[in-house]
């Protein structure tokens, strides 16, 4: 199985600062083929199912604002939330759809510092 | 609208069955494939279970392997999860998700599953 590994676990940030939020692979999760990241980004809000933010590591999901992005490849994930609103509090998980069994990360809770 | 909505969570003693029911509407449901994940009380999401389209090809997590079966009915539109010998730690909230436009891009509100005496 494809482990994932976020860091931080927690990440309290100020306010209109940058928020970067780590995800570590077992193993790839690049497929050679199409050259494409097996690895989304989802946002969790108390008491609502997870939300798509990125897809393929580093396509913003429509109508996620454009302050959030993803990078990395390989096994070396990034979200960047580039200027922390206070609506962006909540989990944060990656989650590698290369191969099952679909691992997510432990998730990672942003807070207003 | 596109919508999932899952149905069947409740109450069941160990060792007991339920089956969960994920009514697709808005789509195309027989075009995608489709997944369960489940969530513990205050844990982390973790993948289930995925269905081809056309419902020939599954795949499961490995602590549920052998106890839940997920399966589909195009016709009507419907993803289910049978799940038999449960046990306390199958407690969680269960979701069903697809690939609709992107991978796991549509996702339920959920349906609760206790399992306890």
């Amino acid at each position: 199985d494809i482990v994932m590994t976020q860091s931080p676990d927690s990440l309290a940030v100020s306010l209109g600062e940058r928020a970067t939020i780590n995800c570590k692979s077992s193993q790839s999760v690049l497929y050679s083929s199409n050259n494409k990241n097996n690895l989304g980004w989802y946002q969790q809000k108390p008491g609502q199912p997870p939300k798509l933010l990125i897809y393929w590591a580093s396509t913003r999901e429509s109508g996620v604002p454009d302050r959030f992005s993803g990078s990395g490849s390989g096994t070396d994930f990034t979200l960047t939330i580039s200027s922390l609103q206070a609506e962006d509090v909540a989990v944060y998980y990656c989650q590698q759809y290369y191969s099952t069994p679909y691992t997510f990360g432990q998730g990672t809770k942003l807070e207003i510092k | 609208e596109v919508q999932l909505v899952e149905s069947g969570g409740g109450l069941v003693q160990p060792g007991g069955s339920l089956r969960l029911s994920c009514a697709a509407s808005g789509f195309t449901f027989s075009n995608h494939w489709m997944h369960w994940v489940r969530q513990a009380p205050g844990k982390g999401l973790v993948w289930v279970s995925r269905i081809n389209s056309d419902g020939i090809s599954t795949n499961d997590a490995d602590s549920v392997k052998g106890r839940f079966t997920i399966s589909r009915d195009n016709a009507k539109n419907t993803l289910y999860l049978q799940m038999n010998s449960l046990r306390a730690e199958d407690t969680a909230v269960y979701y069903c998700a697809s690939t609709y436009l992107r991978p796991f891009d549509l996702w339920g509100r959920g349906t609760l599953v206790t399992v306890s005496s």
